[in-house]
């Protein structure tokens, strides 16, 4: 069965600094790979999707994500954290059965000024 | 554009007590919708997912059912309210490529 990691449960990061959260996946065959972040009491919202092509891709307010199959990994980056970027992000790949998603467990990132 | 409303939003209920959560989604035809539940720290658990109307399939054995009446609307349902019913519930719908675009959530307390 698919399944996808999040190692870690918290990060804490200061303003300005770098970000990487990591994420890893479970599935036999190519994977649909998202991350969605969740601010307090809120649904999710997508930040970027990886289907097939280049692997290194770009979502909205300045993330990225890389694809890396020989690790089974789809960690999300950003150069420089901002105050507003402190939620709880979720990593999840597509089973393409009935396209239900599993998710992660979260990783809640904390913004330090 | 495609928009997706669930309510309520907050609700507080004794254990015992029935429960209705409430989702439409406008702007598109024919969608897959969902029910997730979200626990602290456990991430997100589909509970029941949907292809079309009256076609329902549970992901897990529970206290809560789950309908589909009209074709842009999913319903979540459950007779006795038990303690560990508590948490925040998302309602989604996915298109056409497998993405999910999720409702802002519903938390309930069951007391």
């Amino acid at each position: 069965a698919q399944s996808v990691t999040q190692p870690d449960i918290h990060i804490t990061v200061s303003e300005g600094a770098s970000l990487e959260l990591r994420c890893n996946y479970s599935y036999g065959a190519t994977p649909y790979l998202f991350w969605y972040v969740q601010s307090p009491g809120q649904g999710l919202q997508l930040l970027l999707k990886y289907f097939s092509g280049d692997t290194l891709v770009q979502g909205i307010k300045g993330f990225e994500a890389e694809f890396k199959r020989s690790q089974s990994s789809f960690n999300l980056r950003k150069p420089s954290v901002h105050w507003s970027d402190a939620a709880e992000y979720f990593c999840a790949v597509d089973t393409t059965d009935g396209n239900k998603l599993v998710f992660g467990a979260g990783t809640i990132l904390r913004v330090k000024s | 554009s495609q928009t997706i409303h669930q309510w309520p939003a907050t609700l507080v209920q004794p254990v015992g007590s029935p429960l209705s959560l409430e989702c439409t989604v406008e702007g598109t035809s024919n969608p897959n919708l969902y029910w997730y539940r979200q626990a602290a720290g456990r991430g997100l658990q589909l509970l029941f997912y949907s292809v079309g109307i009256g076609q329902i399939s549970s992901e897990v054995p529970q206290n809560l059912s789950a309908s589909r009446p009209q074709d842009r609307q999913f319903i979540l349902s459950s007779k006795k309210l038990l303690l560990s019913d508590s948490g925040f519930y998302l309602c989604a719908w996915s298109s056409s490529t497998g993405e999910l675009f999720f409702g802002e959530g519903s938390r309930l307390t069951v007391l």
